[in-house]
């Protein structure tokens, strides 16, 4: 069974200030790790996704997030953000040997304030 | 390119009722799965279907079922409402082979509000 711990429930930044949300997660098997954003009355996109290779990995919007296995982590990143990042950030694994039904953490709202 | 469709966008019903969410998949996808998000928590998956048959499903009691159409739509049925249906309920679709490599692609999801 797999389990995501996002250890902030909320994240208070000034707008081009840098930020930083995290996630850790807890499987037996290996796994693939995402993350998605929900915008207000909205679903989930994409931001990125883990699947191998690389432990840094790019997304969209300018967000990037670096897989640590000895820390069982992936920690959301992003240098500088803009009022348009105030959304709900929601960590996600699921295991690499069977279908992909992810498993969520609480999620982290990022609010940027002006 | 239309993404994942749901409907209706908002439903309102009393404990007891019955009801059925729609979704659509994404053109290209053949497997759609259910999430329920209860406010300030993060989405819990209630079951995937693919080639019309429920292949995994979540830690969620029988009131709540599924179906998928050949066109492989799929429906969110839930029976006898409790107060703790509440939810936003997200449909997600993906390409179907068997690994978790493939991203899902949600829906903007359907507010289900019981009184």
């Amino acid at each position: 069974a797999q389990s995501v711990t996002q250890l902030d429930s909320q994240v208070p930044v000034f707008e081009e200030a840098p930020v930083e949300l995290r996630c850790n997660y807890s499987s037996s098997v290996s796994v693939y790790l995402f993350w998605y954003v929900q915008y207000p009355n909205q679903g989930l996109q994409l931001l990125l996704k883990y699947l191998s290779g690389s432990t840094l990995v790019k997304g969209i919007n300018g967000f990037e997030a670096e897989f640590n296995k000895s820390q069982t982590s992936f920690h959301l990143r992003k240098p500088s953000v803009h009022i348009s990042d105030t959304a709900e950030y929601f960590c996600a694994v699921s295991g690499t040997g069977g279908y992909n039904k992810l498993i969520f953490g609480a999620g982290t709202r990022l609010a940027v304030h002006p | 390119d239309a993404g994942v469709t749901q409907s209706p966008t908002h439903l309102i019903k009393t404990r007891g009722q019955q009801v059925t969410l729609r979704c659509s998949p994404k053109s290209g996808h053949d497997t759609v799965s259910w999430y329920q998000q209860a406010l300030g928590q993060g989405p819990q998956f209630i079951f995937q279907y693919y080639e019309e048959e429920e292949r995994q499903r979540g830690n969620f009691p029988d009131r709540f079922s599924g179906h998928q159409f050949p066109n492989y739509s799929s429906e969110l049925n839930v029976n006898a409402l409790l107060l703790g249906d509440s939810a936003l309920y997200l449909c997600a679709s993906s390409l179907g082979d068997g690994t978790g490599y493939q991203p899902q692609h949600f829906g903007d999801g359907t507010r289900l509000s019981i009184l």
